[in-house]
């Protein structure tokens, strides 16, 4: 079965220093989402990648699905307080009408 | 205001007493489904519906039950709940029912704990 593998688990930066996510899948990605999560409460949709190579931005966030479609990475550029919770990756398993996630990174900027 | 909606939010029950947590959403969407959020395990899906009275398990399906008698509602229903299902619950939606096809649309959470 596929699974995604998320990295680093936790992270502590900075404010105003940039971080990279990565999220890497044991199969071919056909769809890939990032979510952001405050603490216990409901998720965000940030972005999803479909292609291989492709790169998406939303404000300063930004996301890459590589060329074998196998990892996604998410950079914060200049991070802030508000960028602040829990980054989680999907996919849905192809061919099916299943969805797997990472467990998680969780992100903490120091002001 | 498109959105999914859980209900309650939170709930504290006892072992045995059966429950429902109800999810509905208002964008004609085919595709429902459960998660649930546990520490160290990520979000974990339960069960999943592709149309009205289409559903199949998901990877964690055991003490759980669901039904879609209506395009917009997908309950999850506890029967007999025991304390391995304290958990973070989220109900799910997508336009298109294949995987894949577009943006998964999330409820705000329903925190449940059985004694």
């Amino acid at each position: 079965s596929q699974e995604l593998e998320q990295s680093p688990q936790s992270l502590i930066v900075q404010e105003g220093k940039n971080l990279t996510i990565n999220c890497t899948s044991s199969k071919t990605l056909y769809g890939l989402y990032w979510y952001k999560q405050k603490y216990g409460e409901g998720l965000i949709f940030l972005m999803m990648l479909q292609k291989g190579g492709e790169e998406k931005s939303h404000e300063k966030i930004t996301a890459k699905l590589d060329e074998k479609k196998q990892q996604s990475s998410l950079h914060i550029t200049a991070s802030q307080p508000s960028h602040a919770g829990i980054y989680l990756c999907g996919a849905g398993t192809s061919g099916t009408y299943k969805y797997i996630f990472g467990t998680g990174t969780r992100l903490k900027v120091l002001a | 205001e498109a959105q999914v909606t859980q209900n309650p939010r939170y709930l504290i029950t006892v072992t045995g007493k059966k429950l429902t947590v109800t999810c509905s959403q208002n964008m004609n969407h085919e595709y429902m489904s459960w998660y649930r959020q546990d520490p160290g395990l990520g979000l974990r899906q339960i069960y999943y519906s592709m149309n009205v009275e289409v559903t199949d398990k998901g990877d964690v399906p055991e003490g759980y039950k669901v039904s879609r008698k209506e395009k917009r509602n997908f309950p999850l229903i506890l029967e007999s709940p025991s304390p391995n299902q304290t958990s973070l619950y989220f109900c799910a939606s997508s336009f298109f029912a294949k995987a894949n096809t577009g943006e998964l649309f999330f409820g705000e959470g329903s925190r449940l704990t059985v004694l």
